[in-house]
């Protein structure tokens, strides 16, 4: 079992919509959580990051936690075009500063 | 520049050729960490340092030497290169425990 799981997508949404993104991971001490975005041939780029339970809103994306159920999800609002990309959930771990990734979910946003 | 820079761009090298991949962050951040991304697999962790002369091994270090003897530097050393580690590679930066990383932008390796 990957430590941190996400749907590859493609995750296809109207432009306008709001975009759902979810991921799951196993280490119950995990401490903070983050999103990246990264289009196509380029690096991840930080978009959100969120510590404790609940919601996080910055512009129009929302992160949101639960560490009970061990699970993360991004929230894109008003979905545009320059959404389109592929959306990685990070998860820093008990032990140390060391990220794990998920697998990433791909976002079309069509016009 | 300021930020996180990595060289070269693109590699091509051969089948059991050493090649380094240089990585430098003008920020004095802490931590500095080896990434590679393939299809099917993710980004990777390969080695990180929490500082300078502090190295470990992440999820795939095998074939990979790095050191950090200089807080702003972190090269990735491919011993013996193989084609299985055709990848993209990234370096990342960060200043304190539990806050995102910067990555660079990417060295595209192709071992033939």
């Amino acid at each position: 079992q990957k430590e941190v799981e996400q749907n590859s997508g493609p995750l296809s949404v109207p432009e306008g919509a709001i975009a759902s993104l979810n991921c799951t991971y196993s280490d119950r001490g995990s401490q903070s959580f983050f999103w990246y975005r990264q289009y196509s041939g380029k690096s991840p780029e930080l978009i959100m990051s969120i510590y404790s339970n609940g919601d996080k809103e910055d512009g129009r994306f929302t992160a949101q936690l639960n560490k009970a159920s061990q699970y993360v999800s991004l929230l894109i609002r008003d979905s545009q075009p320059s959404d389109s990309a592929t959306y990685l959930c990070a998860v820093n771990g008990a032990a140390g500063n060391k990220l794990t990734f998920g697998g990433g979910t791909r976002v079309l946003v069509k016009p | 520049d300021a930020g996180i820079t990595q060289s070269p761009r693109y590699k091509i090298t051969e089948t059991g050729r050493q090649v380094t991949l240089m990585c430098h962050q003008t920020w004095s951040h802490s931590y500095m960490f080896w990434y590679r991304q393939d299809l099917g697999h993710g980004l990777r962790l390969i080695y990180y340092s929490a500082a300078a002369d502090i190295t470990d091994k992440g999820e795939v270090p095998d074939g990979y030497v790095v050191s950090r003897s200089k807080t702003e530097n972190f090269p990735l050393t491919l011993e013996s290169a193989t084609r299985s580690q055709t990848s993209v590679y990234f370096c990342a930066s960060s200043g304190f425990r539990d806050y995102g990383y910067t990555f660079g932008s990417g060295t595209r390796l192709t071992v033939v």
